[in-house]
């Protein structure tokens, strides 16, 4: 079975502060793991995903499979910045793939 | 480029009564997910299609949920009858194929309210 827990529901931060959204997971094969970001009434999107290794919008995500942690990470929180955030789990069963989304964490910028 | 289309965007059922919901997918995209998201849950997979052909529908409960997407294009899911746990927003999501490199687009979702 796969599982993603992201433990804070509400995230509030001041502008200018480091912000860390944590997402641990559950899975017994190799993880690909994803975070997604939905904006006021914007649709879900995907911020990134860890084999890109990249940074999108200042947001970076190391995998730690000793951990089984992906969180999220951004050294200065812009007001834009404020959202849901879900962390996502591709797992296989046989051929097929799906994603297990977290149950999301509101990040809260302000000034 | 068009997003993924769904409607209607808000349903009001009773409990028992019977919905259905209509998602559009991006055009030329292979796979098409219906993703069901309780408020204060992330969304959790229904079913998935590539082309007409289901991949996945392990979580779909069978005994009153059903989806088809017939021509391989647009995509109906129908609850009948429906329950008070059924409130919830559906989202339909799409990619250009299964692959795991190909990102899934979501759509704007319909938000269920059965009283």
């Amino acid at each position: 079975a796969q599982r993603v827990t992201q433990p804070e529901k509400l995230l509030s931060v001041f502008k200018g502060a480091p912000v860390e959204l944590k997402c641990n997971y559950s899975y017994s094969g190799s993880p690909e793991l994803f975070w997604y970001v939905q904006y006021s009434r914007q649709r879900l999107q995907l911020l990134l995903r860890h084999i890109s290794r990249e940074s999108i919008k200042g947001f970076t995500a190391d995998l730690n499979k000793g951990e089984t942690s992906f969180h999220l990470k951004k050294p200065f929180a812009q007001e834009e910045d404020s959202a849901m955030y879900y962390c996502a789990l591709r797992g296989y069963t046989g051929t097929a793939s799906k994603l297990t989304f977290g149950t999301g964490t509101r990040l809260q910028v302000t000034l | 480029e068009a997003g993924v289309a769904q409607s209607p965007r808000y349903k009001i059922i009773e409990k028992r009564q019977s919905v259905a919901f209509w998602c559009n997918p991006i055009s030329g995209h292979a796979t098409l997910y219906w993703y069901q998201q309780i408020l204060g849950q992330g969304p959790k997979l229904l079913i998935q299609f590539q082309n007409n052909g289901v991949v996945d529908d392990s979580q779909l409960p069978k005994d009153r949920f059903s989806a088809e997407r017939l021509k391989g294009v647009d995509s109906t899911l129908k609850i009948q009858p429906a329950k008070l746990e059924d409130s919830a927003v559906y989202l339909c999501a799409s990619s250009l194929d299964l692959g795991e490199q190909y990102e899934q687009y979501f759509g704007p979702g319909t938000r269920l309210t059965v009283t």
